[in-house]
């Protein structure tokens, strides 16, 4: 198992650019997660899904999209990138049941200029 | 809204020493929580996880208790090495809700 793999792992984007963050787990979880870390802080939800046709809003939503077309892939979109943005993305899946532990991705990290 | 502190937000320590590191959250109605491990450019890993029904976890040097009516978590390292060097993260996932909230972090340093 390759366990939650994202692409790419850095990338540079100028302001009002758009991109795709790729997140992708073969464990057949279920529930898939977005995170942002920014410098010295903790991580918060961005979006997150509990199954393929599935998806809603976190606790910091704003400037994001996602998709859920299958079990295995949760992209992330950012439509128009702004400096706020700038930060590291984690993905993160595990199964239906709650009382098991949640399996990151080794993050992408993004710059807005 | 669930607010997660860890304390102190960094520590250096000696070889060999054992150390704690400290998590407190403001609602109790909690799943479980988990303890992870970041490396500086790196992903996170998770170390030890606990359900809300269990009063500690053990792995190999590593013991984490949970206190959920007072809201803590401790995480209890052992004979500390240069390789614990990180930062630790810990996040509750809260009851009704998918995701975990997070702290931010306990960076530590074992010197050699």
């Amino acid at each position: 198992n390759a366990g939650v793999t994202q692409t790419p792992k850095f990338r540079i984007l100028k302001i009002g650019q758009s991109m795709t963050l790729q997140c992708t787990q073969d464990m057949n979880h279920n529930y898939m997660y977005w995170y942002r870390q920014d410098p010295g802080m903790g991580l918060k939800l961005i979006y997150y899904s509990v199954g393929a046709g599935i998806t809603d809003k976190g606790e910091v939503p704003n400037g994001y999209n996602v998709s859920r077309s299958t079990t295995e892939d949760f992209p992330l979109r950012l439509e128009l990138a702004a400096p706020s943005q700038t930060s590291v993305y984690f993905c993160a899946s595990t199964p239906d049941n709650s009382r098991i532990e949640q399996f990151f991705g080794p993050g992408t990290r993004l710059t807005v200029l | 809204k669930q607010e997660v502190t860890q304390i102190p937000a960094a520590l250096s320590v000696p070889e060999g020493e054992n150390l704690v590191l400290n998590c407190s959250f403001t609602d109790s109605a909690i799943y479980n929580l988990q303890w992870f491990r970041q490396d500086p450019g790196k992903g996170l890993t998770s170390l030890l996880l606990i359900q809300s029904s269990q009063r500690e976890q053990t792995s190999g040097r590593l013991n984490a208790s949970l206190d959920k009516s007072s809201g803590r978590s401790t995480l209890y390292i052992a004979a500390s090495q240069p390789g614990d060097s990180a930062t630790y993260l810990c996040a509750v996932r809260q009851t009704g809700a998918n995701n975990l909230f997070f702290g931010t972090g306990t960076r530590l340093t074992v010197i050699p």
